[in-house]
């Protein structure tokens, strides 16, 4: 099993829709989770942490499940400006340094008028 | 304005020649970090620094060198021993383990295309 695994896609949403991205990681150890956003050839920008309690920003929802090892993030009323690929970032060792940040291969969402 | 700044952005090079990829940070971060992203690929960790003078081995570091002499910068050398050098480089900075906050600055990236 991939230390962190994404459906690749492409999501492929109209306007307004709501859609949401799963992403599993295998070490049952892992104690830090995000998500970030990257635009076509563009760098990576996070987007939300994933707290134990769920978190939300805006039209964002992120929720961890520690039980079943994964973490979504949930998108309400779709623009086409969140048109991107969706990338699941998860720390492998708590305390450890940014080495251990491991990056999904991301879900691209596509939007559509 | 504070950020990462990478050069060239994009760059040609011939079987068998080293390059050398720069990154400077004006955000008195003291992690910075070399990743790697192929198409339809996650990054991947080639090589970070936490403090100047001080630098790991990330997961695919062979065929890369770098340095960090400077805390404001940490170049990437490819050299002739990475076998499938084309891909998208990728060069970030954080403010240090202990003020960790999950948030990678990254630089705009480095485009190489081996010819």
């Amino acid at each position: 099993r991939k230390e962190v695994e994404q459906d690749p896609g492409p999501f492929n949403v109209p306007e307004g829709a709501t859609v949401a991205f799963n992403c599993t990681y295998s070490n049952s150890a892992s104690q830090s989770f995000f998500w970030y956003r990257q635009d076509c050839r563009k760098e990576p920008k996070l987007l939300m942490s994933v707290y134990s309690s769920g978190n939300e920003d805006g039209r964002f929802t992120a929720q961890l499940n520690r039980a079943s090892q994964y973490i979504s993030l949930l998108i309400r009323d779709s623009k086409l400006s969140d048109s991107a690929t969706y990338l699941c970032v998860v720390i492998k060792n708590y305390g450890g340094s940014q080495g251990n940040l491991i990056f999904g291969k991301g879900t691209k969402l596509s939007v559509k008028p | 304005d504070g950020g990462i700044t990478q050069s060239p952005k994009y760059l040609f090079r011939k079987e068998g020649q080293n390059v050398t990829l720069s990154c400077e940070q004006n955000l008195n971060h003291d992690a910075m970090y070399w990743y790697r992203q192929d198409p339809g690929q996650g990054l991947r960790l080639i090589y970070y620094s936490q403090i100047v003078n001080d630098f790991q081995k990330g997961d695919i570091a062979e065929g890369y060198s770098v340095s960090r002499e400077k805390k404001e910068s940490f170049p990437l050398t490819v050299t002739s021993a990475q076998k499938n050098p084309t891909a998208f480089y990728l060069c970030a900075s954080t403010s240090g383990p202990d003020r960790y906050t999950g948030e990678l600055f990254f630089g705009e990236g480095s485009r190489l295309t081996v010819l």
